[in-house]
Parts: C-alpha cells; structure tokens; sequence
C-alpha cells in the first residue's frame, strides 16, 4: 500500500513565525503536491514538484515555498505564518504521467492554526 | 477557466437508500478522480475514470465525456458511507481540480 505520512495532524503557530510542514511518501513517486483545504473553497493547489529539486506554482503560492531535497521528502514552508493561512494543509504524491493518468494519494492532513 | 461542479452540495439519507452525487465540469477532461473524506480524516482515492463505468463493491462510478459529467452512486447505503465526497478532475496536465465536496449523512 502506498503510503504518505505528514509530520503532524494538528499544529498552532504564532503570527510570524516560520513553520515547516513535511511530507514523506514511500512509494517512489515523481509527483508531490501540496493542498489547502477550506470550507466551501475546496482544495486548491499551492505548489507541485515533478522531480528533485524541481518545483512549479499552483493557483495559490503565496506565501509559501517548498523543498524537495530527496525525492520522498516534499517540504512545505511558511515564510512568516499569518493568520489567513490558517487551514488544513494535504500532501499527495503520484506518479508521472506515462501514457497512462495515475491517481493522487494523499496523507492524514495537517490542521494547522495561526494564532 | 477550468471548473468543476458538485451537486448537491449536502445529502442527507436514510440507511438503505440509493445515493447519486453529480459532478460537471466545463471543458474536455484527461481523467476524473472521486475521493472520499471522512471527518478528521484524510482523503482516499475511490475511482479514477476516464470513460465508461467502474464499480467497487457498492460504489459505481460512471462518467459521460459527451456530457461532461460524472455521477457516483451508492447501494445499500449504511451510515459508514457518511464522508465528504470529493470530485477533481484533470484537464490534460498532472494537475488536479477539485469540486468543493458534497457531504454525505447516512442516517440509522
């Protein structure tokens, strides 16, 4: 079974700080994501990687950077957390597209609170 | 803009009942996921269709490409099945675009 852990199910930051939300998939796979959740807007996509190192913008990258240093770990930073960035956070990993669409897995998600 | 559509958007039903939640989306699609997501939890992949109808025990899934739709049924629905289901689709790239969920509530 594909496996995607996240470093912590529920996390409280203070305004300003620097978090680090990590993510480790045991499955090999090119493909990491990294969502927010939030009522009534659905997940949108904040940032994806398709290799190491390599990293492409989704519909709301503000605010955010992302590390993907070995290709099981995809690291999710927040810069200096506000208090809009409060939310749930998912990770996904899959594979690349090979002449075949393959499907998202994600982890337990992270409920992170900016306070 | 790439959009999809979920209705409706809470359902609530009696134990035993036959479930239908739609999911439209506005132009050609490569591949559709329908994802479940219980309370606190994290989010399963149940199918992913390109064309035609898959079926998983007491899900089916069916999606029709002229009509740019998808629906997700449930048989026999039992109060487990009460989740957040999710539609996303791909619109020709690795991406996703996900619906905003529809809640299900299977009552006893």
């Amino acid at each position: 079974d594909v496996k995607v852990t996240q470093s912590s199910r529920y996390l409280v930051k203070r305004t300003g700080e620097k978090v680090f939300l990590e993510c480790v998939q045991d499955m090999d796979h090119e493909n990491m994501f990294w969502y927010r959740q939030d009522p009534g807007l659905g997940l949108r996509l904040i940032y994806f990687s398709y290799d190491v190192k390599m990293k492409e913008k989704g519909d709301i990258p503000e605010g955010y950077s992302v590390s993907r240093e070995k290709k099981e770990r995809f690291s999710l930073i927040l810069e200096s957390a506000s208090t809009n960035q409060t939310s749930m956070y998912l990770c996904a990993s899959s594979l690349r597209y090979r002449g075949r669409y393959n499907e998202q897995f994600f982890g337990p998600g992270t409920r992170l609170t900016v306070l | 803009k790439n959009e999809v559509e979920q209705s409706p958007q809470n359902l609530t039903a009696q134990e035993g009942e036959f479930i239908t939640i739609n999911c439209s989306y506005s132009v050609g699609i490569s591949a559709l996921h329908w994802l479940q997501q219980h309370p606190g939890g994290g989010i399963v992949s149940l199918f992913m269709l390109s064309s035609g109808k898959k079926k998983h025990g007491r899900l089916i899934a069916t999606i029709n490409i002229q009509e740019k739709h998808s629906s997700l049924h449930i048989t026999a629905s039992h109060p487990r099945d009460s989740a957040v289901y999710i539609c996303a689709v791909k619109f020709g790239n690795e991406k996703l675009t996900f619906g905003t969920g529809t809640r299900l509530t299977i009552i006893p």
